[in-house]
């Protein structure tokens, strides 16, 4: 049974950089075509996909989040990671890890980790 | 982008019940659609992928159907453990995957 972990500061001040990693456990990162990917959640509010990455390292961000974001994976470490640049309030949420099935060119988050909180303040 | 529109964004209901939940896309995306549930407090969980096909170790109540641009998920007997926030995502759509913006079902 696969496994996802988010780990990171809970509390980032504004400007800074948000780095949190997540650790998959129960299988390796790199086996199967799978990919990984990271999704956020206001308090209160719907979903939002930030990015995803393939274990080749090739990458896919929101287009709105793009000039921010850095999706990279350790494969050694069976980790994948997140960065998200000058933050604001509106980057406060609950972030979630998660992998990214695909099957007949769909593309469905079957596994995810239990969400970490991120506020952004000073 | 695609925008996923779902309706209605609340729903009340008994224990029992029928419940239908309609996903709507701005544009064609064939059967790439997801439907998630989500608690408070916890991670989404798949329930349907390709549209209709059934996501492992999830009740055969759920059932999911349609294709272009309109979806439905629906609950066919409302169970205690039923109630929770359902959301759609289409899943081809790249470079960006988009979710509908959520529907709750409460108890009546």
């Amino acid at each position: 049974q696969v496994q996802l972990q988010e780990s990171g500061p809970g509390l980032v001040k504004p400007s800074q950089t948000l780095s949190l990693t997540c650790t998959v456990s129960g299988g390796s990162i790199s086996s199967g075509s799978y990919y990984w990917s990271w999704i956020r959640q206001p308090a209160g509010k719907g979903l939002e996909w930030i990015g995803r990455i393939y274990t080749s390292g090739s990458t896919n961000y929101n287009p709105s989040l793009k000039s921010r974001v850095t999706i990279s994976v350790d494969t050694s470490k069976n980790q994948f990671s997140l960065k998200l640049s000058s933050v604001t309030a509106a980057d406060t949420a609950v972030y979630y890890c998660a992998r990214l099935m695909v099957y007949a060119k769909g593309y469905y988050f079957d596994y995810w980790g239990q969400g970490t909180l991120v506020t952004v303040s000073s | 982008d695609i925008q996923m529109t779902q309706s209605p964004s609340s729903v009340s209901a008994s224990v029992g019940d029928r419940v239908t939940i309609t996903c709507r896309a701005s544009q064609g995306i064939s059967s790439w659609l997801a439907w998630y549930q989500q608690k408070p407090g916890k991670a989404p969980k798949l329930l349907i992928y390709a549209a209709s096909s059934l996501q492992s170790g999830v009740p055969s109540r759920f059932s999911g159907s349609g294709s272009g641009t309109d979806f439905t998920l629906t609950i066919s007997s409302l169970q205690p453990e039923d109630f929770a926030t359902y959301y759609c995502q289409q899943a081809n759509s790249f470079p960006l995957l988009t979710f509908g913006g959520g529907t709750k079902v409460e108890i009546k």
